[in-house]
């Protein structure tokens, strides 16, 4: 157990909807990333925050959008989602934003768009 | 834009072989490499490595960085069925985020 925690597990949903991944980062680190994770594309780095403030955006849809909030837990939107959509969202944590650290994740929300 | 490489995609080995995992990678102002393995879902860490040729080691599992060739090596000894996963290699550079390759999965068989 890695210590950070995500929900839901498992998500099925229709296409066209709008969902929220939420996460909770080990206790005392302050930057949380997420990765979607489908079986073409390996693991994809979205966005990162640090101490409730954007840090590094990596290939994020427009339709997606992310936020952490003063207790540092984060959580991901996703709407108008896509039949490719579907795929599994990690969220991993880290002591401080900055590289060279280790990033510890979570088990994974795993969406499924119908 | 960062970029990671891992070979082979996919290896098959018997129990007791040994093993050699490959990751090279393209990173603008190099951090640290990290080694993960994922079974069922999240990826767990392995080995963080910040320095050219010096050897992590973790009972069975091994892994080098050559900063100079801009690859390292995993290797893992005396293989057993609980091995059997994904191993992910990961890099940053002047961003905190990692960059990983798409992984090399192995299955050791009886």
């Amino acid at each position: 157990d890695s210590g950070v925690t995500q929900t839901p597990k498992h998500l099925i949903t229709a296409t066209g909807q709008r969902v929220t991944l939420r996460c909770s980062p080990r206790s005392g680190d302050l930057s949380v990333y997420w990765y979607q994770q489908s079986l073409d594309q390996g693991l994809q780095f979205l966005i990162q925050y640090y101490n409730g403030e954007e840090r590094a955006k990596g290939n994020i849809l427009e339709r997606f959008s992310a936020q952490q909030f003063p207790d540092l837990h984060s959580e991901l939107n996703l709407s108008s989602l896509e039949l490719g959509d579907s795929a599994l969202y990690f969220c991993a944590s880290s002591v401080s934003g900055t590289a060279g650290n280790t990033i510890y994740f979570g088990e994974g929300s795993w969406l499924t768009v119908v | 834009e960062d970029k990671v490489v891992q070979s082979p995609l996919s290896l098959v080995v018997h129990e007791g072989d040994t093993v050699t995992l490959n990751c090279s990678y393209e990173v603008t102002n190099f951090r640290s490499l990290l080694w993960y393995k994922q079974e069922k879902k999240a990826p767990t860490f392995l080995f963080m490595l910040t320095s050219s040729g010096i050897e992590k080691k973790s009972g069975r599992l091994s892994s080098i960085l050559d900063k100079k060739e801009l690859s390292s090596i995993l290797n893992i000894t005396a293989t057993q069925t609980g091995d059997s996963a994904i191993y992910l290699c990961a890099v940053s550079g002047t961003a905190s985020k990692l960059t990983f390759g798409t992984g090399t999965r192995l299955q050791v068989t009886l």
